[in-house]
């Protein structure tokens, strides 16, 4: 298993404002993703951080909007930048473990709310 | 594309059993998952198929075809804290990525 620390858990924040939100792991993982789910809804992959290269984005998010660090194998940074009330949403870093079991274990995510 | 999908609600009463069912397409796979989320909580992994099959873990059993794109969660001798969606999600091959349907809100009922 693995725990993993994400924070802020909650922010409140101005329109045309940045938050970075971080996650640490207790362990050493290659992947790390990051999520985004509304209250009710499905989780919708931001992107895939690997340690040592730059993030790779799924349609519909930029890097521009949601530049990701990934500094060690430990630790990620999600930043929503230029934010907008849409940006408003839950956002979740998640880490796979084992040996392509298909198990990912998740942060306790950050509430984002943008006025 | 890439699409999950699953029933919106399910209703059950404690002690009863339940299905919740996934169908799937997508390019490329890999394994289907299932996680648990309560509300205000973080989703928590549930059992995982790579191959054709059943799965047990305790209460809980995961059935994957993958000629049928198709899978199912089991859920037996229902507990109220088991109200909480649940999401399949399929494991693709391009970027090993994880890919979650829209989840099931399950209501355990007394």
């Amino acid at each position: 298993s693995a725990v993993i620390s994400q924070k802020p858990s909650r922010d409140i924040c101005q329109r045309g404002t940045s938050l970075t939100i971080q996650c640490q792991v207790d362990s050493q993982v290659t992947m790390m993703f990051w999520y985004r789910q509304q209250p009710g809804q499905s989780l919708t992959l931001i992107a895939t951080a690997n340690q040592g290269s730059e993030a790779t984005y799924e349609s519909g998010f930029v890097i521009d909007k949601f530049p990701i660090s990934r500094p060690n194998l430990t630790f990620s940074t999600l930043t929503v930048s230029n934010m907008s009330p849409e940006d408003s949403s839950i956002y979740l870093c998640s880490v796979e473990i084992g040996q392509g079991e298909g198990k990912l274990f998740f942060g306790s995510g950050t509430q984002l709310s943008v006025l | 594309g890439q699409s999950l999908e699953q029933p919106s609600e399910v209703t059950a009463v404690e002690g009863a059993i339940v299905q919740i069912n996934c169908t799937y397409q997508t390019s490329g796979f890999y394994g289907l998952s299932w996680y648990q989320q309560h509300d205000g909580g973080a989703p928590t992994f549930l059992s995982y198929n790579g191959l054709d099959g059943l799965e047990e873990t305790g209460r809980f059993s995961s059935f994957l075809s993958r000629s049928d794109s198709y899978g199912y969660l089991l859920l037996q001798e229902l507990q109220m804290k088991d109200s909480a969606s649940y999401f399949c999600a399929v494991r693709v091959t391009g970027g090993f990525k994880t890919i979650f349907g829209a989840g099931t809100r399950l209501f355990v009922k007394a």
